[in-house]
């Protein structure tokens, strides 16, 4: 099993352009989550999804929009980049049991907006 | 938003030493996750917590859920060198429904050896 993967690992963008980062898991997990990791804070919740065609927002949802047209795949877009969205993005996903729901990550991408 | 208090914010230990951590929250939860991420890489769980008073083993690494619920404490023995990087908590409160976590701020370890 390949676990959580995602794509690209590296992008810089110039502010205003749009991309998509892709998230995938192989372990038949209901829940997907992206967060953002920035300097000196913990992981930060931009959105969430607890199944196939359902999205919520999270802590930090504000320039991002998300989809989750598979159960497998997780998909987070910006619209129009802004600097203050460079950062590492991390996807991770966790399975729908009561008393295991631990969150497994991905190795994430790197977002530069200049 | 919410995070939970992480410390040491770093610290650097010899190898061979014993490493403890800690996680606290002013709220209960009933889950408690603990990470560990190299340079460049994502997060990787090293153990994972679901009552109070629980400790659990990993190897080399132990993980107790706090009888308050409001803590968790990590430690390490023998630490080597691989043992460098950052240690995150992260903890589910009983009302998030949707599984979601708080994360900690991290403790960043350095290991001389």
């Amino acid at each position: 099993n390949a676990g959580v993967t995602q794509t690209p690992k590296f992008r810089v963008l110039k502010t205003g352009q749009s991309m998509t980062l892709l998230c995938a898991q192989d372990m038949n997990h209901e829940y997907m989550y992206w967060y953002r990791q920035d300097p000196g804070m913990g992981l930060r919740l931009i959105h969430y999804s607890v199944g196939e065609g359902t999205t919520a927002k999270g802590e930090v949802p504000d320039g991002y929009n998300v989809s989750r047209l598979k159960k497998q795949n997780f998909l987070l877009g910006l619209e129009s980049a802004a600097p203050s969205q460079t950062s590492v993005y991390f996807c991770a996903s966790s399975p729908h049991h009561k008393g295991n729901n631990e969150q497994f990550f991905g190795p994430g991408t790197r977002l530069t907006v200049l | 938003g919410q995070q939970l208090n992480q410390s040491p914010q770093s610290m650097f230990i010899q190898e061979g030493e014993d490493v403890s951590m800690n996680c606290t929250s002013s709220s209960i939860f009933n889950t408690w996750l603990w990470y560990k991420q190299d340079p460049g890489e994502g997060p990787v769980l090293l153990i994972a917590l679901y009552k109070a008073g629980e400790l659990t083993s990993n190897g080399r690494l132990t993980a107790q859920f706090g009888i308050t619920r409001k803590d968790s404490f990590l430690n390490i023995s023998a630490s080597i060198p691989s043992d460098v990087g950052i240690y995150f908590c992260a903890g589910q409160a009983p009302t998030s429904g949707t599984y979601k976590y708080i994360f900690g701020t991290g403790t960043r370890l350095k290991v001389l050896a």
